[in-house]
């Protein structure tokens, strides 16, 4: 069954430093997504993006955050200096059909980031 | 602000057991919903598409009431397995994405 990966599986990183959190979404997907959740707190959406550039992001994804797809195949999303409260698991997603209100997102196992 | 709401719990029922699980959303143009499982430290998986008919699958039952702005999940039978946080999740049109916002989670222990 096809699932959507992400490298790497914890991320260990010194404040103010840039990190780049990768995710491969499901290879015929169209939609891919970006979420973040603090230890103990609620999924929180960072961002949405569909055919090469963001669709919708939220007020987290402020501008120490970007996202790119380099390839056919990965999708990343970049923390340009990173803060204490990054601190957090970040799911990557990604759904198939044209966004519909119903269009399932498959998410990625998670990256946990540790900012120090 | 737009908030969903959830009892956080945990309830902790016997095998067995029916249980159910409420939540409330503020924004009354949302437009679709779902109930979605997290086991711990892992990623949310979709249990279920909540639609305004209710729908049932299996052991599971959800209930849409927009008038009152609430899902309910049942779960009838509760297995060993059904231990995990509940996530209520419901999405709201924005241009022309669906923005979800998710519920804290309700969690559920099912114990022998």
């Amino acid at each position: 069954e096809p699932e959507v990966t992400q490298t790497p599986s914890h991320q260990v990183t010194q404040m103010g430093q840039e990190v780049i959190l990768r995710c491969v979404p499901i290879s015929n997907h169209l939609y891919f997504y970006w979420y973040r959740q603090i230890l103990g707190q609620k999924v929180e959406f960072l961002v949405s993006f569909y055919n090469n550039e963001i669709s919708e992001k939220s007020e987290i994804f402020d501008d120490q955050f970007s996202v790119e797809r380099p390839d056919g195949s990965n999708f990343t999303l970049k923390i340009r200096s990173t803060k204490l409260e990054d601190s957090a698991m970040y799911f990557c997603a990604s759904s198939g059909r044209l966004a519909d209100n119903y269009n399932e997102q498959f998410f990625g196992p998670g990256t946990r980031l540790t900012v120090l | 602000r737009k908030e969903v709401e959830q009892d956080p719990g945990p309830f902790n029922v016997p095998e067995g057991a029916t249980v159910a699980f409420n939540c409330t959303y503020s924004n009354s143009a949302s437009q679709s919903f779902f109930w979605y499982r997290q086991d711990c430290r892992k990623e949310p998986k979709l249990l279920m598409s909540v639609y305004s008919s209710g729908n049932e699958d299996g052991r599971f039952t959800a209930q849409l009431n927009r008038a009152s702005q609430y899902i309910s999940l049942l779960i009838r039978d509760s297995k060993l397995s059904d231990s995990a946080t509940y996530l209520c999740v419901v999405r709201t049109a924005s241009g022309g994405s669906y923005i979800p916002t998710f519920g804290r989670g309700t969690s559920l222990i099912v114990h022998p």
